[in-house]
């Protein structure tokens, strides 16, 4: 099975622009959960897909969006970058036999550099 | 709040030395799953391992092994005879039910960077 992708690899922005960032799914993984991982903050949940719902949001401001099709493809939205926004995102998929245990496969990451 | 600490910032050994990696959760639930992953320099996370809370039977994958103590709230991974190409970021990560819709999502630790030099 081919892994989880993430498009594009590498994006460049300027401060005050808005972004999108791709996320297809391992088949048949329905639930897809996005992460930003910083130097200073780590990695952090920001939301999590299925069924083309939200069901988890993590503590982000209203700036991060994000939505899913009905082919689970996800995409995540930025919108009036900071500097601060400057980061790897990392998509994460999930059969849903492994909700209960949160278990995830990820792929190799957007970075994103605001300038 | 759950929270995970990897308390080892970086470590550096020799080729076929054996290293421990440190791992301490905290968490208020019973039921909770217990992860690590690697991210080598290309940046994916690689899954490792998957632990739940009611199995602290310690775990052995060829080099690989973990030490699950419920007491100490330690979740171990030591690399038997270390290689080159286990140089990367190591994560410890918890799952457990501490969202309000009980979904579950990962916390992870800050990472223990690892090298190995030849």
């Amino acid at each position: 099975k081919a892994g989880v992708t993430q498009t594009p690899r590498y994006l460049i922005k300027t401060r005050g622009q808005q972004v999108t960032l791709s996320c297809s799914p391992i088949s048949g993984h329905r639930s897809v959960s996005w992460y930003q991982q910083t130097p200073g903050q780590g990695l952090q949940f920001l939301f999590e897909y299925f069924s083309e719902t939200q069901r988890n949001k993590g503590n982000f401001p209203g700036r991060f969006s994000g939505r899913q099709f009905s082919n689970s493809r996800s995409e995540m939205n930025v919108s009036t970058l900071e500097l601060g926004d400057s980061a790897l995102y990392l998509c994460a998929s999930s059969p849903e036999q492994a909700a209960r245990s949160g278990e995830q496969y990820f792929g190799p990451g957007t970075r994103l550099t605001v300038t | 709040a759950q929270k995970v600490t990897q308390a080892q910032t970086e470590i550096s050994v020799v080729e076929k030395e054996d290293v421990t990696l440190d791992c301490v959760y905290e968490t208020r639930d019973t039921t909770y799953y217990l992860f690590w992953y690697k991210q080598p320099p290309s940046g994916e996370l690689v899954f490792l391992i998957r632990r739940n809370s009611f199995d602290e039977q310690n775990e052995i994958s060829g080099r690989y092994s973990w030490n699950f103590q419920k007491s100490t709230s330690s979740f171990n991974f030591t690399i038997t005879a270390s290689q080159v190409v286990d140089s990367a970021v190591y994560f410890c990560a918890l799952s457990d039910s501490g969202m309000d819709t009980g979904r579950r999502a990962l916390t992870f630790g800050s990472g223990t960077r690892l090298q190995v030099q030849p």
